[in-house]
């Protein structure tokens, strides 16, 4: 089954304790981006990468690392969390940025950091 | 600011009857737009989509208008059904850029039997 996989689906953690929200993608899509959503606020989209090794900054990107050394896995790092980065985190994936029929979601992560 | 608006927050409509949720954009590039509809507990879904090309495209029970002069597209859906009920997220891309979408905020729909 063609999916975007994000794991874990709920995470609770402390300020400043790094951790990484995993990413991965079957349908071989060159494109990967992940948001952000918040209540009031919409998506938001944090950092997206067109192919391996290319990454760049979306519209929230502080506070956020990410990485692409393979097609599939696009994950997500907080180095050091803080509370305002509590969210439902979405990542998805698609051939290239302008996908006609849409992108694909993972089914998200919520994050609370305390 | 805000390039692609959602005014409304949240709709309710009678199972059966029509349901218009509407999106304004400001961005005169925007030529690509989508519908993607989100279910608690779950990613969005891909609903729907136009190009600037069109001013109108339909797949079963949903019809995306697109008025360009006006920047306002609207979604309707008839009749509306209980499974309807969801966040729909509008969403705006140019050509002339990185074709990355930018998202509305989002219309909460519910539709009551």
């Amino acid at each position: 089954e063609a999916q975007v996989t994000q794991n874990p689906r709920y995470l609770i953690t402390v300020t400043g304790k790094k951790l990484t929200v995993t990413c991965s993608q079957n349908m071989n899509h060159e494109y990967m981006s992940w948001y952000r959503q918040d209540p009031g606020l919409g998506l938001r989209q944090i950092y997206y990468s067109m192919n391996v090794e290319v990454t760049d900054k979306g519209d929230v990107p502080e506070g956020y690392k990410v990485s692409r050394k393979e097609k599939r896995n696009f994950p997500l790092i907080l180095e050091s969390p803080s509370p305002n980065q509590t969210s439902l985190y979405f990542c998805a994936s698609s051939l290239t940025p302008r996908q006609t029929n849409g992108y694909t979601f993972g089914s998200g992560t919520r994050l609370t950091v305390v | 600011d805000q390039q692609v608006k959602q005014n409304s927050p949240s709709l309710s409509v009678q199972e059966g009857r029509i349901s218009i949720l509407n999106c304004d954009y400001t961005n005169s590039m925007f030529d690509y737009f989508l519908w993607y509809k989100k279910y608690p507990a779950e990613g969005p879904t891909f609903l729907i989509s136009i190009s600037s090309i069109k001013d109108k495209n339909e797949d079963g029970r949903f019809t995306v208008f697109l008025n360009k002069s006006a920047k306002h597209l609207s979604l309707h859906i008839v009749p509306s059904q209980p499974g309807d009920s969801a966040v729909y997220f509008c969403a705006a891309s140019s050509s002339g850029g990185s074709y990355i979408p930018t998202f509305g905020r989002g219309t909460s729909l519910i539709v009551h039997p």
